[in-house]
C-alpha cells in the first residue's frame, strides 16, 4: 500500500507553544522511528518504537519532546513549549524488524517553524 | 570524533564522469551500511546497502566496503544531472536493541550538464 505518511506537512508557531507532529507507518512496520533534520545538517535520531517495547528515547534533546505510539501504529510526536531551536524537519521512518537488513523507508516530513 | 564521517562538499562532477562518495565511521561493531539520497526539500530514499567487505553493484551505483579501515564509498558512474542531491552514510551495528541509524551529515553532489 501507500508509503509513510506525516501530517502537517507544515506547521508555523510561535513560541512557547505546544505542537503534535503525526506520523502514519507503512502497514505491517513494526518499528517506528523519528529524526530531525535541522537546515544543512544530517538526521537527528530521536526516539525509536517495536511493538510492545519500551520505546527507546534516547535521542530526545529534552523533556519536552514526547511520544506515543498507540495500537502499534499511528505515532505522536510532542513538543512542549516549543523554542526557536526546535526549528527543524521531523522526519519518521518505518521498518521490518524482521527483515535480514533494517531499511527505513522515510516520510515526506513535517517541516516546524517556531518564530 | 563524530561517529560517521563525511565530506560535506558540493562534489562537482562533470556529467559522464565518476562520482566517488567517502565515508568514514569510528564504530567497528557496524556491521551493515546503508547508502540514502536525499534531493533538496525530499525525504531520504535507500539506494545501496552493503555488509560484507568489497565491492557491491547495483546498476550505476557501486559500493565498497572495507571493515579494517571503517571505510565506505559510494561510486556512480556515468554521473547524471538527476544524480545532484545529497548522499547520506548510515553504518548500523543490526542491535536489535538499537536499530536506529546514526547518520552522517551527507555530502552534497552537482553534477554539471
Amino acid at each position: 500500500g501507500a508509503g509513510v505518511s506525516q501530517s502537517p506537512s507544515n506547521k508555523v508557531t510561535e513560541k512557547g507553544k505546544d505542537v503534535e507532529l503525526r506520523c502514519d507507518p507503512i502497514s505491517g512496520h513494526t518499528a517506528l522511528y523519528w529524526y530531525r533534520q535541522s537546515l544543512g545538517q544530517g538526521l537527528e535520531f530521536l526516539i525509536y518504537f517495536q511493538g510492545n517495547s519500551a520505546p527507546d528515547k534516547s535521542g530526545l534533546p529534552s523533556d519536552r519532546f514526547s511520544a506515543e505510539r498507540t495500537g502499534g501504529s499511528v505515532s505522536t510526536l510532542t513538543i512542549q513549549r516549543t523554542q526557536q531551536e526546535d526549528s527543524a524537519v521531523y522526519l519518521c521512518a518505518s521498518s521490518l524488524v524482521t527483515s535480514a537488513y533494517n531499511e527505513q523507508f522515510f516520510g515526506p516530513g513535517t517541516r516546524l517553524t517556531v518564530l | 570524533q563524530k561517529e560517521v564521517e563525511q565530506n560535506s562538499g558540493p562534489l562537482s562532477v562533470p556529467e559522464g564522469a565518476i562520482a566517488s562518495l567517502n565515508c568514514t565511521y569510528s564504530d567497528r561493531g557496524s556491521q551493515s551500511f546503508f547508502w540514502y539520497r536525499q534531493y533538496s526539500g525530499k525525504s531520504p530514499e535507500l539506494i545501496m546497502f552493503i555488509y560484507s567487505n568489497g565491492d557491491k553493484e547495483d546498476g550505476r551505483f557501486t559500493a565498497q566496503l572495507n571493515k579494517a579501515s571503517q571505510y565506505v564509498s559510494l561510486l556512480i558512474r556515468d554521473s547524471q544531472p538527476s544524480d545532484s542531491a545529497t548522499y547520506l552514510c548510515a553504518p548500523t551495528t543490526g542491535d536489535t536493541g538499537r536499530r536506529a541509524l546514526t547518520f552522517g551529515s551527507g555530502t552534497r553532489l552537482q553534477v554539471q550538464p
